[in-house]
């Protein structure tokens, strides 16, 4: 069973760098075709996808946050770190890991999606 | 960016009738090797998201068959054939056809 948890700061305060990491089971990401994901959620607003790294540690960004984005992983690719910069509170959002197969056939989310449960996290001074 | 908009935001329903929610692209979600990368998510209150629906019209596994995906190219629904109370969540659809990925505003269902 995948499973995939968030984990880092739950406040930090505006001009900090954010950095989470997340944790995942049950799948290696050097399996090609496999890649890790960030979505964030603001309160009462629709998700919006970040970033994601795949197996080979190519990646994609954000066009409209590629300058604040990082996305790696570890060198036994057990843990995916997003880092953030210059955080503000329009940040403020729930921020997800997710778990891709690009080679299921069944779009970027695979055969069945897997999510993390998400870490809320505040900018505020 | 590919822009999804979704019709009707709020959707009041009635317990066992059908209802049916609205998604148009600003583009054509058909990928170069001609699938079309279209889902629809539901989200509860406090849940992550869950995926009810992928390329347009096939249902995730454990998927109550009163969930239907239909349309093509840019326009697309969700109906779900006899709501009932469980339904009562906030549904968003998402293309993953072009990178960056994007999800349509969302429409909140409400008995």
């Amino acid at each position: 069973q995948i499973t995939l948890k968030e984990s880092g700061r739950t406040l930090v305060k505006p001009t900090e760098t954010l950095t989470l990491t997340c944790t995942f089971s049950g799948f290696s990401l050097s399996t090609p075709g496999r890649a890790v994901g960030w979505i964030r959620q603001p309160p009462g607003k629709a998700p919006e996808w970040l970033t994601f790294i795949f197996w080979n540690n190519d990646n994609r960004y954000s066009p409209s946050l590629r300058s604040r984005l990082t996305i790696s992983t570890d060198t036994a690719k057990s843990h995916v770190v997003l880092t953030m910069t210059n955080m503000a509170p329009v940040d403020t959002a729930r921020y997800y890991c997710v778990h891709l197969d690009f080679w299921s056939g069944h779009g970027p989310l695979g055969a069945s999606d897997f999510w993390g449960q998400g870490l809320l996290v505040t900018v505020s001074s | 960016d590919i822009v999804l908009t979704q019709s009707p935001l709020s959707l009041p329903v009635t317990l066992g009738q059908p209802a049916s929610i609205s998604c148009r692209s600003s583009q054509s979600l058909v990928d170069r090797d001609g699938n079309t990368y279209f889902n629809w998510f539901q989200q509860r209150p406090g849940r992550s998201p869950r995926r009810l629906i992928f390329k347009v019209f096939n249902r995730d596994s454990g998927v109550p068959d009163r969930f239907i995906g239909s349309g093509s190219g840019t326009a697309f629904t969700l109906t779900i054939s006899g709501v009932e109370a469980d339904d009562v969540a906030v549904y968003y659809c998402m293309q993953g056809t072009s990178w960056p990925f994007t999800f349509g505003q969302g429409t909140k269902l409400e008995i």
